[in-house]
């Protein structure tokens, strides 16, 4: 229940093209849904995050979709550069405790090529 | 100017040494965690402290230490290093807002 499921594992995406990863998760209770950009030897840092009050966000060419219904949330990365080649982690968080722990999805190796 | 930084950035040791992985931030955070990367890149949470008290504690061998001398510092001591240990070791801070910002990791490899 505390699962969050990520797809697909890996993407390759031409430049200027649409990248979309999509993630689900069991818990309804989550109420904090970021995503996390990685690149190789480096830590994930936070690219954008929703809570489940708002269906979409957007920020720049990044924008998160939500389905509270489906229990579903997905990123959408638009005009994809091949400066977006990373590995990309969504996320979610159940406030108990203030304690904030981050579940993980699996990660999404994603190649934009030239 | 480094926010979250940790030290050592790789670690090399053989089976059944002790090591330990120092984290500090400069963010004036609360709450401190240590995750574990896989070599999948799976991301697990292991240890958190809100305020030098402990608050998060998932199923990791008792081999694993945390200790947060103060607000902003978060140890880690690994006790009798076993092969499946390698992995990359991160440290985080959060805000208030749940926002959590990653170190650059510690690359431990065991031989």
């Amino acid at each position: 229940q505390q699962q969050v499921k990520q797809s697909p594992q890996s993407l390759i995406v031409q430049k200027g093209g649409i990248s979309i990863i999509n993630c689900a998760y069991e818990n309804t209770a989550f109420d904090y849904f970021p995503w996390y950009q990685q690149f190789p030897g480096k830590g994930p840092a936070l690219l954008i995050a929703i809570r489940p009050d708002v269906s979409e966000k957007k920020e720049g060419r990044f924008t998160i979709s939500f389905n509270k219904s489906a229990k579903q949330f997905s990123l959408h990365i638009m005009d994809s550069q091949p400066g977006d080649s990373a590995t990309y982690f969504c996320a979610a968080s159940l406030f108990l405790r203030n304690t904030g722990k981050l579940i993980f999805g699996q990660g999404t190796t994603l190649q934009v090529k030239p | 100017d480094t926010a979250v930084s940790q030290t050592p950035k790789y670690l090399v040791t053989q089976m059944g040494n002790d090591k330990s992985i120092k984290c500090e931030q400069n963010l004036g955070h609360d709450t401190m965690y240590w995750y574990k990367q896989d070599s999948k890149k799976f991301l697990k949470i292991m240890f958190s402290y809100n305020n030098k008290e402990l608050i998060i504690n998932e199923t990791v061998p008792n081999r694993f230490s945390p200790k947060s001398p103060d607000k902003a510092h978060l140890n880690l001591h690994i006790n009798s290093l076993e092969l499946g240990d390698s992995a990359v070791y991160f440290c985080a801070s959060k805000t208030v807002q749940e926002t959590q910002y990653f170190g650059p990791g510690t690359r431990l490899l065991v031989l």
